[in-house]
Parts: structure tokens; sequence; C-alpha cells
């Protein structure tokens, strides 16, 4: 199956930090990259979605300031945290979308996951 | 808009069978998702339906009703191992994902 990596696992760090997160596929290529974001016990929230090769789209409330999305190549996106605070502890998703043909249906594969703390 | 609904959470006995239900209203449809995802990891997935009717594979089966805006996950023969958050997540017409706020179920011995 598709397979999906993410590094690092694990960040800890000082508020005022920026922190990068890179997500690859790794046997496929995706044109379509998403990242999420999953506080304890909720489910996930969609941030944004990455397309390869242009501007990342943002859900309504997330600051793209903040989170700055880079899909440079067909099997890596990146997501960086600035000046990262506390309240944005949280753990962080990014899922691929494998295409399979025409009218094929595309599941999301996803990351490991990010746990991003920031004291 | 966009809803989707899940029950919070739900508790079985090791052995039994649970259906876990999800409805949605979503301005766009085109399938839906069943994930599976333990504690601190991330979301496998299940199963996908996008026309009516069951898809059975293995101990999981999964129903959808696009008329009704339901599906249902079906686990049975549940074993420890069971014991996760299961999302269901509507594919808005290919562009991204809605997920439900996911059921947590606890698999009792």
């Amino acid at each position: 199956g598709a397979v999906v990596s993410q590094h690092p696992s694990w960040v800890i760090c000082k508020s005022g930090t920026s922190v990068k997160i890179e997500c690859r596929s790794l046997d496929f290529q995706a044109t379509t990259m998403f990242w999420y974001r999953q506080f304890p016990k909720q489910s996930l929230m969609l941030m944004a979605t990455s397309n390869e090769g242009s501007k990342a789209t943002y859900e309504q409330g997330v600051e793209k300031d903040k989170f700055l999305i880079n899909h440079a190549s067909l099997t890596l996106s990146t997501l960086t945290v600035t000046s990262a605070h506390p309240e944005d502890s949280s753990f962080y998703i990014c899922s691929a979308r494998e295409r399979e043909g025409q009218g094929a249906w595309e599941t999301q594969y996803f990351g490991p996951g990010t746990r991003l703390l920031v004291l | 808009g966009q809803n989707i609904d899940q029950p919070t959470e739900m508790t079985a006995t090791e052995g039994a069978i649970v259906q876990i239900n999800c409805t949605y209203q979503t301005s766009g449809f085109n399938g839906l998702f069943w994930y599976q995802q333990h504690a601190g990891e991330a979301p496998t997935f299940l199963s996908y339906n996008v026309l009516d009717g069951l898809e059975e594979k293995g101990r999981f089966s999964s129903f959808l009703s696009r008329s009704k805006g339901y599906s249902y996950l079906l686990l049975k023969e549940l074993q420890m191992k069971d014991s996760a958050s299961y999302l269901c997540a509507v594919d808005n017409y290919g562009q991204n994902f809605v997920f439900g706020p996911g059921t947590r179920l606890s698999v009792l011995p």
C-alpha cells in the first residue's frame, strides 16, 4: 500500500520559535496533500489543502501567515509553524491522495503524525 | 454547509457485534470513507462506499444510503485491539474530506 512519512514525529520547542514539519509520499506521486490538526479526544480538523506547484488553500480560521505550507514537489509538502505559541501545541497529521485513474476512487493515506509541544 | 454526526462513545464486549452510525449533510458527495484511529496514531483506511449498499471486508462491513445521508460501520467478532476511534469522512467532490467527530469504541473483556 501507499506509504506517507512525516518528520519529525516529536517536537518540543520554546515559544516564539518556528517549526518545520515534512510530509513525504514514499512510493507514489501525490498531486494533493492535506494538513490536519487534532486536539486530544477530538476529530481531525483540516487546516489546508496543498497542491503541487501552487498556493495552498486554507480553511476558514487558519492563519496562512502563521502556518506556511510549501508543496515543492510531487512527493514533498512542508508545514512551518511560525512563531509557535503554547496554544499551537497539537498533533499535526498530513495525508496524501493517490490518484488511481479516471473514475477510480481516491483515498487519503495518512502520515504517522507529528506531536508538537510548545513551552 | 457541512455537518457530519457520529455517536461520541460506544462500549461493546469482546466477540460481539457493534454498529457505528454516521449521518451527513454536505454540499458535495463523492463517496464516504471509514477510518480507524488508535490513540496517538494516524488514521488508517477501513472502507469506502460510493454507491448504496453494503461493502464487506472481513470482520468489517460498511453500508451507505445516499438518499438518507446515512452510513454505518459494522464490526463483527470484536477483539480487544478494535478499541479505537472510528471516523467517517465524506469526500467533498474530490476536493477534500470532511471528517465526522469520531466515535470512541471501547471493547471490554
